[in-house]
C-alpha cells in the first residue's frame, strides 16, 4: 500500500531556508505525482506544490519563487527546498502521493519559523 | 482557480446523520475527493471520485454531487467520527494543483 515519512522540519529563522524530505516505500514511486500540502496551526490544508515522475512542477502562485519541490526516483525520495522563509510558513508540512486526490499522507513534519 | 466553501462547523448527535456540504460555482464538472482529519493526526482520504471509498472505511461514509453542492454523508454517527473534513478537487486552471476546501469541523454531542 505504501509509506511515506517526512523529516527536515524545525525552527527556523526570518529569511532562513530548510529542505524537506519525504521517503516513499512500498509502491513505484517514478510512477506517481507527489504533491506537498501545509497546514498552519489551526488552520485548513493548503496545497502547495507538486512534481510529476518525469519531473514537471507546479506550484502554488502565492509561494512561487521561494520554493523548489524535487525527487529522487532512485532513492524514492521526495524534497521541498524553502528559502526566504516567513512567519507565515510556520505549518505542518506533509507529503502526499497524487492520483487526481491524495490517497496516502506522511505524517507530517513541523516548520516553525520565528526569531 | 476554484475556491471550495464548507460550513465551519456542524454539530450531530451519536446514530443520526451528519450531511457535510462542499461549494463551488463551476463544480458541475469536477469530481470531489474527501478527507477526515482526526485532531493531532494527518488527513485520511474517505471518498474519492465522488463516492467511492477507500477499503477499509465504512460503508456508513458516502458522497454525493448535484449542481454546485458535493455533500459527504456519514450515517449512524458515532463518537469517533468527530474530526475535522475537508473536501478536494483537482483544478488545472491556470496549471495542475489541488483546491481544499476551508474544512468543517464535526462535533458529536
Amino acid at each position: 500500500e505504501g509509506q511515506l515519512v517526512e523529516s527536515g522540519g524545525g525552527l527556523v529563522k526570518p529569511g532562513g531556508s530548510l529542505r524537506l524530505s519525504c521517503a516513499a516505500s512500498g509502491f513505484t514511486f517514478s510512477l506517481y505525482t507527489m504533491n506537498w500540502v501545509r497546514q498552519a496551526p489551526g488552520k485548513g490544508l493548503e496545497w502547495v506544490a507538486s512534481i510529476s515522475g518525469s519531473g514537471f512542477v507546479h506550484y502554488a502562485e502565492s509561494l512561487r519563487g521561494r520554493l523548489t519541490i524535487s525527487r529522487d526516483n532512485a532513492q524514492t525520495s521526495l524534497f521541498l527546498q524553502m528559502n526566504s522563509l516567513r512567519p507565515e510558513d510556520t505549518a505542518v508540512y506533509y507529503c502526499a502521493r497524487d492520483t487526481y486526490w491524495a490517497d496516502l499522507w506522511g505524517q507530517g513534519t513541523l516548520v516553525t519559523v520565528s526569531s | 482557480s476554484s475556491v471550495l466553501t464548507q460550513p465551519q462547523s456542524l454539530s450531530v448527535a451519536p446514530g443520526n446523520t451528519a450531511r457535510i456540504p462542499c461549494e463551488e460555482n463551476n463544480l458541475g464538472n469536477k469530481s470531489v475527493h474527501w478527507y477526515q482529519q482526526r485532531p493531532g493526526q494527518a488527513p485520511l482520504l474517505v471518498i474519492f471520485y465522488e463516492n467511492d471509498r477507500p477499503s477499509g472505511i465504512p460503508a456508513r461514509f458516502s458522497g454525493s454531487h448535484s449542481g454546485s453542492t458535493a455533500t459527504l454523508t456519514i450515517t449512524r454517527v458515532e463518537a469517533g467520527d468527530e474530526a475535522d473534513y475537508y473536501c478536494q478537487v483537482w483544478d488545472n486552471s491556470p496549471d495542475h494543483h489541488w483546491v481544499f476546501g476551508g474544512g468543517t469541523r464535526l462535533t458529536v454531542l
